[in-house]
Formats: C-alpha cells, structure tokens, sequence
C-alpha cells in the first residue's frame, strides 16, 4: 500500500463550487504539505502542517483552505474554485528537522483538479 | 524574491551517456539543495540532497555539485538508463523544511 494516498485522483469541477482534496499517510509523520503544480512553474506551496495543532500558510495560500483533522490527514478545500485554480495538487510528508536541517519529504501520487 | 531556476527545459541523450541538468539558485542562504525526479503520473521522488556547506555528494549513479560562488547546482547520472526518463527539479530549502523549487528539466533517453 502506498505511504501517501490522495483522494479523488482526478476531478473536474465548475467555478464557484466547493472542493476538498485529501491526503492520509501511513508513514507516521508530524509534518504535511500542499503543493501545487501548474506546467513550467514547478511545484509551489499552498500550507503545510507541522503537527495537528499547527497550520502555516506558504507561498500560494489564497483562494485555499486546510484542515489537519488528525496527524494522518491533511484536507485542502477551494472555499469557491475558479478556472485558475485548474492545476496538479500533490500533498507531501516528512519527519521534522530543526532550523537548518532537512529531512526528505515523500510526495502523494498528486489530484488533477479541473475548474471549468 | 526567491527563486530556482534551470538552464535547459529538455535534455536529449543516449542510453549509456552520462547526462547532467543543471540548477541556478538566487537565495544564498539556503540551507540545502535538493533533486527530485518526477515521473509522468506520479509525485516527485527523491534523488539526493546536499548541505550548503559541501561542494559536492554521490549516491548510486548520481553525483550533485554545488557552486556557491556562481550560485549553481548540477546533478549528474552516470550510464542514463531508459527508466532515468523524467521530469528533475532542483530545490532549496530555507528555514524549516520549506521547499522553493525549480521549474523542471525533461531528461528523454533514446535506446
């Protein structure tokens, strides 16, 4: 079974609906991620988590939402999507490091979310 | 602001070649550098990270280079194999774990 599992796979949507994207991981992990991946920008952060009572925004966050309802899951909602919004969506996890440190951080297989 | 940005967006090699992408980076206080390949379908896996304080760290294949002085990163994968075909990204992390990456280089590998 894989470590980190993102549901749905695939969606497609209209503007303004609500949409919640989740990840659960079995890998034990304080720390979650959402990325987001749109063609020639790479991946960019939307929040992250670095434990259930601990959310941060990161570079992306507007038009975005997260709920960390247990140390295994991590929710990413679109309050009211938009077409611009129509992008790849992988959620991440890792151990934690201190400042200055880094520990590796496992990807999820990724939601392809279409806002029409 | 930050930023991390590749040279060539498609890299076209033989099997058996060596290939090397390479990575410039702007943020001169990132802690360390890290590869990831992403393969059509999937999320991006892990390669190899390096601390900013080395110039240079191999793994099974593959080696990373890191010039400060030109704020340059480069990986590169001895023998590429057909299964080497994917996307790689270059990335920093700063502060806590937080991940800036780059914008992907395409590696194809021809038999």
């Amino acid at each position: 079974d894989a470590d980190v599992t993102q549901t749905p796979r695939n969606r497609i949507t209209k503007t303004g609906k609500r949409i919640m994207l989740e990840c659960s991981q079995t890998k034990g992990h304080d720390r979650m991620y959402w990325y987001r991946q749109d063609p020639g920008l790479g991946l960019r952060l939307i929040y992250y988590s670095f434990d259930v009572k601990d959310i941060n925004k990161g570079e992306i966050s507007d038009g975005y939402s997260v709920s960390r309802q247990a140390q295994a899951k991590f929710s990413l909602s679109l309050e009211s999507a938009i077409p611009n919004q129509t992008a790849l969506y992988f959620c991440a996890t890792s151990e934690p490091a201190g400042m200055g440190s880094y520990n590796e951080q496992f990807f999820g297989p990724g939601t392809r979310l279409t806002v029409l | 602001g930050e930023s991390v940005g590749l040279h060539l967006p498609t890299l076209s090699v033989q099997e058996g070649d060596n290939s090397i992408i390479n990575c410039a980076y702007s943020n001169s206080a990132s802690d360390y550098f890290i590869w990831y390949k992403q393969e059509s379908g999937k999320g991006p896996q892990f390669i190899i990270d390096i601390r900013s304080n080395m110039d240079k760290r191999q793994g099974q294949r593959v080696t990373v280079l890191l010039n400060k002085t030109v704020k340059h990163l480069s990986l590169q994968i001895a023998a590429t194999q057909p299964g080497d075909s994917a996307v790689y990204f270059c990335a920093e992390s700063t502060g806590f774990q937080k991940l800036v990456f780059g914008t992907g280089t395409r590696l194809l590998v021809s038999p």
